[in-house]
């Protein structure tokens, strides 16, 4: 069976600092990884996936993650971040093989940016 | 263009009763998703459609649960006999042809069972 761990639940940042959102998973098959963003009172929003190809893939606005098959990791990062990226943050995998539109999510971290 | 729609956006009902949650995907989807969000975890799959048919409702907890899509766009989840533990946002999604294309997610039905 799958599993996907989010490290951190919680992640207070300055506004304009780095930061790392960490992720991992377990799987006995190829899998593709996804990052989803859920705002204060709006639903999930696909960040950005990786399917296959490049293993460092970014989104329109700054993120970017990168598929680490020996250490089963799929970090998010940001160099610098602003107030409105606080939000949640939801790592996903699905398997390549047969059941391959079944998301498996981890819980979630939250990132509060402040001022 | 439209998203993804659920109604009711909460639902507050007694232990014992029926409930049923709706959700309209985006126009044109074939497959459509339903997951639970428990309080501080991440959605957990409980069933996808493809087109009218239930392709895998392997996640579906137990017999109280069911979900049908007639028409092969809205789609309704019931569930019978509510539980207190039945308590959390039930999501839905929909995309385009299924596998891997993008799941677009609705705001969710806060179920909450008293």
């Amino acid at each position: 069976a799958q599993s996907v761990t989010q490290l951190d639940s919680q992640v207070p940042v300055f506004e304009e600092a780095p930061v790392e959102l960490r992720c991992n998973y377990s799987s006995s098959v190829s899998v593709y990884l996804f990052w989803y963003v859920q705002y204060p009172n709006q639903g999930l929003q696909l960040l950005l996936k990786y399917l296959s190809g490049s293993t460092l893939v970014e989104s329109i606005n700054g993120f970017e993650a990168e598929f680490n098959k020996s250490q089963t990791s799929f970090h998010l990062r940001k160099p610098s971040v602003h107030i409105s990226d606080t939000a949640e943050y939801f790592c996903a995998g699905m398997n390549s093989g047969g059941s391959n539109y079944k998301l498996t999510f981890g819980k979630g971290t939250l990132l509060t940016v402040n001022p | 263009g439209a998203g993804v729609s659920q109604t009711p956006s909460n639902k507050v009902t007694e232990k014992g009763k029926y409930v049923e949650l709706r959700c309209d995907p985006i126009s044109g989807h074939t497959a459509l998703y339903w997951y639970r969000q428990s309080l501080g975890q991440g959605p957990e799959f409980l069933i996808y459609f493809q087109g009218t048919g239930a392709a895998d409702d392997s996640g579906l907890p137990n017999d109280r649960f069911f979900a049908v899509r007639p028409e092969g766009s809205v789609s309704t989840l019931k569930i019978q006999r509510t539980e207190r533990g039945d308590s959390a946002v039930y999501l839905c999604a929909s995309s385009l042809m299924g596998s891997t294309d993008t799941q677009y997610f609705g705001p969710g039905t806060r179920l909450t069972v008293l």
